[in-house]
């Protein structure tokens, strides 16, 4: 069982707008805007898409974006396109001497 | 260009022992924080431990479920970060990633991974 919660899978059709949520606790989450999303593709190492909530890291286009309210934080990918079909991990800061937690991980499927 | 190579996964026997190890380059690795995350097959991704550079004390942080038996160590000479792993269990099986630990958690730059197989 993971420490984050995310759906296992989200889907949308090209040029949607597709939006997965991440839920933690006070602790880590709602306690911290140190959210951070992974983009992993198949047999591949997993790519830093947003740090801080809603930060992006040079090249990650802008149809990424990140929020949080509370506990849940959110990655939102608008304008879909075939490239974005991965899976999806967030991440969170958890205090207590730098720990991290992560969440399940989303399956998204571009239609 | 920053370039993270791990090595040392094998095969082990329940109780058995491993060294993974990460070679870096590209960046200034004794300025760095390092962390190991690791993958089970088919399923998500789980911090194991963290290692600070030598400047802020060289102190490291663990994962509840490896700690103490589970060591992260560095040797800034050899641009190389370890993870040491003793009382192997079935459930340690994954593919483990070298990661440089970012600011708050953020990890921006990973390895290809290296596979540990735990099984008798």
């Amino acid at each position: 069982q993971s420490a984050l919660t995310q759906p296992p899978s989200a889907s949308g059709s090209p040029g949607q707008s597709v939006t997965i949520s991440c839920t933690g606790t006070s602790s880590d989450v709602g306690g911290y805007n140190y959210v951070s999303w992974y983009q992993q593709h198949p047999g591949k190492a997993p790519k830093l898409m947003i740090y801080e909530v809603s930060k992006r890291p040079s090249g990650v286009p802008d149809r990424f974006s990140g929020s949080k309210s509370g506990n849940t934080a959110s990655l939102t990918v608008s304008g879909l396109q075939a490239e974005d079909e991965a899976d999806y991990y967030c991440s969170s800061y958890a205090g207590s001497n730098n720990k991290v937690v992560f969440g399940g991980g989303t399956r998204l499927t571009v239609l | 260009e920053v370039q993270l190579v791990e090595s040392g996964g094998d095969l082990v026997k329940p109780g058995g022992s491993l060294r993974l190890s990460c070679a870096a380059s590209g960046f200034t690795f004794s300025n760095a924080w390092m962390s190991w995350v690791r993958q089970t097959p088919g399923k998500g991704l789980e911090w194991v431990g963290r290692v600070k550079s030598k400047t802020d004390g060289e102190t490291t942080e663990y994962a509840v479920p490896v700690k103490g038996r589970f060591t992260v160590s560095r040797d800034d000479s050899k641009n190389t970060v370890y993870l040491h792993m003793n009382s192997l269990k079935t459930e340690d099986t994954a593919v483990y990633y070298c990661t440089i630990h970012g600011d708050f958690g953020r990890f921006g730059s990973w390895g290809q991974g290296t596979l540990v197989t735990v099984s008798s």
